[in-house]
């Protein structure tokens, strides 16, 4: 069974810079996998920040960011903002069984 | 501004099949390029991808939930639906409907969510 992990929690201060990771049991993960990333509040639907690793959506503020990173997709906060208190989840594709597996999660505090 | 409302039961019994319908507003889901995706939220848990359809009518499922599930869609209607048949208490979740273009595997449009609880 494909796993994909991400930090369980992270905290970050008001105008600081944290990167969240995302990683595959399975290997390195590269462009291919087309990692998405989202934002879910309590309460909210999950909203999409990113794909295909890097690409921002037409809403995604400009200090949010996507990446490959030591064989991991990445996400970096930078200039952190109260209200990206939140839930992050990444989703990977794996094309040769045609499946999309979500991250673990990573709860990301502003404090 | 494609928008997506999931509809259906909140309440399904034991044994029997779960049945939920996405309707698409704003946009039509027959656009080339474009799939179609169930995803669930057990309480204080992950999400879980469930399956999509592409537009050419091509379904792909979790390989965990593969024999239970079923996804459709009515053009005629502009919606698409999940089946998901002899549910037990650990199908109690919030299911979401997403949208969006296949070619560069983006899931732009999510619907609000809709709680179903298996209960008898």
């Amino acid at each position: 069974q494909t796993v994909v992990t991400q930090e369980p929690s992270l905290t970050v201060s008001p105008g600081g810079t944290v990167t969240l990771t995302c990683a595959s049991s399975t290997g390195a993960v590269t462009s291919g996998y087309y990692p998405n990333w989202f934002q879910q509040k309590p309460g909210q639907a999950p909203r999409a920040l990113i794909y295909s690793t890097s690409n921002k959506h037409s809403w995604t503020p400009a200090r949010f960011s996507g990446s490959l990173l030591g064989g991991k997709a990445a996400l970096t906060l930078s200039g952190v903002q109260p209200e990206d208190e939140a839930e992050y989840y990444c989703l990977l594709y794996y094309g040769g069984a045609q499946l999309d597996v979500f991250g673990t999660g990573t709860k990301v505090t502003v404090l | 501004q494609v928008q997506l409302q999931e509809s259906g039961p909140g309440l399904v019994k034991p044994s029997q099949t779960l049945s939920l319908t996405c309707t698409v507003s704003g946009g039509s889901i027959s656009s080339g390029g474009y799939y179609w995706s169930w995803i669930r939220q057990h309480p204080g848990k992950g999400l879980e991808w469930i399956g999509y359809i592409y537009y050419s009518g091509s379904t792909y499922y979790n390989p965990s939930l593969k024999s239970r599930v079923t996804i459709s869609v009515d053009t005629s209607k502009n919606q698409f639906s999940l089946k998901l048949s002899s549910v037990t208490a650990a199908d109690t979740a919030v299911y979401y409907c997403a949208g969006g273009s296949s070619f560069t595997r983006r899931f732009d449009y999510w619907g609000q969510g809709t709680l179903v609880t298996v209960s008898s």
